[in-house]
């Protein structure tokens, strides 16, 4: 099936604990990308990356970071992770080729507490 | 200044009415995109329909379609024939520029449909 795969779903963790959270495509996309959700805010964009190796900052990328060293990967870290960061995150992944769609398709989301 | 404006935080409409949900947006770049995005009570992401700023014609997507007037800088998104299945928030977004993935949501309509 295609689809975007984020671990963990769920993660409760402690101010300054570094973490990762997955993300994986099975659709070989060019393009991935991290939003944050967050009640009243929609969802704003953290970082995105249109090639293996090339990452850009979106609107909110402080306190983050990224990495895409295979084209399927794309893992979000929070180095010392701050109880601002408790949000709902969603990786996504798009084709830039072809007839489309264009749309992201976006991953199940990783619902992050930090205490 | 706000690029992407969602100015309905909730709409109503009864099963089988069609149903407009605004959206406008402010770029001086002439090369962008628009999409939206559903996102039901169960929280996962659905690509609905985008339109591009070079594209002649309103896209549409079975019972989706985006009305796009451009002079206007609106691209509003168009329910036909509405199923309870459709009560959701929806996200319009924007990219602006062709050699870039920065994506900027708006914050949302929340769409009930009552039988």
């Amino acid at each position: 099936e295609a689809q975007v795969t984020q671990n963990p779903r769920y993660l409760i963790t402690v101010t300054g604990k570094k973490l990762t959270v997955t993300c994986s495509q099975n659709m070989n996309h060019e393009y991935m990308s991290w939003y944050r959700q967050d009640p009243g805010l929609g969802l704003r964009q953290i970082y995105y990356s249109m090639n293996v190796e090339v990452t850009d900052k979106g609107d909110v990328p402080e306190g983050y970071k990224v990495s895409r060293k295979e084209k399927r990967n794309f893992p979000l870290i929070l180095e010392s992770p701050s109880p601002n960061q408790t949000s709902l995150y969603f990786c996504a992944s798009r084709l830039t080729s072809g007839t489309g769609p264009y749309g992201y398709t976006f991953g199940s989301g990783t619902r992050l507490t930090v205490v | 200044a706000q690029k992407i404006t969602q100015t309905q935080p909730g709409m109503f409409v009864q099963e089988k009415e069609a149903v407009t949900l605004d959206c406008t947006y402010d770029t001086s770049d002439p090369s962008y995109g628009l999409f939206w995005y559903k996102q039901p009570s169960s929280g996962e992401m659905i690509f609905l329909i985008y339109q591009g700023s070079y594209d002649q014609q309103n896209a549409t997507e079975g019972r989706y379609s985006l009305n796009f007037q451009k002079a206007r800088k609106s691209a509003n998104l168009v329910i036909s024939a509405s199923q309870l299945g459709d009560s959701a928030m929806y996200f319009c977004a924007m990219r602006e520029g062709w050699n870039t993935d920065k994506l900027i949501f708006g914050t949302g309509t929340r769409l009930q449909v009552f039988p």
